[in-house]
């Protein structure tokens, strides 16, 4: 059970737009910087955004993030099949003093 | 080029211990805090432990379900973060992580992830 709360899938079509949710509370989302992951299949996971809404460089704008409270939500647009891959969600619980990960959403670009 | 590359990695019996290494290169090594991070197969990410950097007295901190087992050291001569892992056990097995953790002055975040290194605890 991981103490941030993801949908364990979401699909659409390509071209369409799709949102993955992230669910906390007031020790993790609530008081810090949300970060999310990409891991495509059998690679390591790799930064997607940073500080609730930061794209690194390198990532496309298609990707967005954004918070409220003690939710996030990954927003993709103009899906392409390509972004099939594992999303999650990251960020520092202070009352676990530790990390804390959702437990990851597997995107289906149908 | 930031790069991260682990080592170590293997097969040890339950109640066995082993050591893994991750050598950075590309950045100033010394500035960052470096985490470890782990997956068990077909599952999700679960974070293991932080090495921080001078400035913040070299602290650690660990998850729940290796603490006082695991241990994350750093030599920054080296350029190098270790994690000791004693009494194994095989819900340890999984595939290790070694990350860069970045700070742009909000919250910290992982930007720079190694290509794992598998460790399976299996009798």
């Amino acid at each position: 059970q991981s103490v941030l709360t993801q949908p364990p899938s979401v699909s659409a079509t390509p071209g369409q737009k799709v949102t993955i949710s992230c669910s906390g509370s007031s020790s993790n989302i609530g008081n810090d910087y949300v970060s999310w992951y990409q891991q495509l299949p059998g690679t390591a996971p790799k930064l997607l955004i940073y500080d609730n809404n930061n794209r690194p460089s390198g990532i496309p704008d298609r990707f967005s993030g954004s918070k409220s409270g003690t939710s996030a939500t990954l927003g993709i647009t103009g899906l392409q099949t390509g972004d099939e891959a594992d999303y999650y969600c990251g960020t520092w619980d202070s009352r676990l003093k530790a990390v804390v990960f959702g437990g990851g959403t597997k995107l289906t670009v149908l | 080029e930031v790069q991260v590359v682990e080592s170590g990695g293997g097969l040890v019996q339950p109640g066995e211990s082993l050591r893994l290494s991750c050598a950075a290169s590309g950045f100033t090594f010394s500035d960052h805090y470096m985490d470890w991070v782990r997956q068990t197969p077909g599952k999700g990410l679960e974070w293991v432990g932080r090495s921080r950097n001078k400035p913040k007295g070299y602290t650690t901190d660990y998850a729940a379900s290796v603490k006082g087992r695991f241990t994350v050291s750093r030599d920054d001569s080296k350029n190098s973060v270790y994690l000791q892992m004693n009494s194994l056990k095989t819900e340890d097995t999984a595939v290790y992580y070694c990350v860069r953790v970045d700070y742009n002055n909000y919250g910290h975040y992982f930007d720079h992830w190694g290509q794992g290194t598998l460790v399976t605890v299996s009798s």
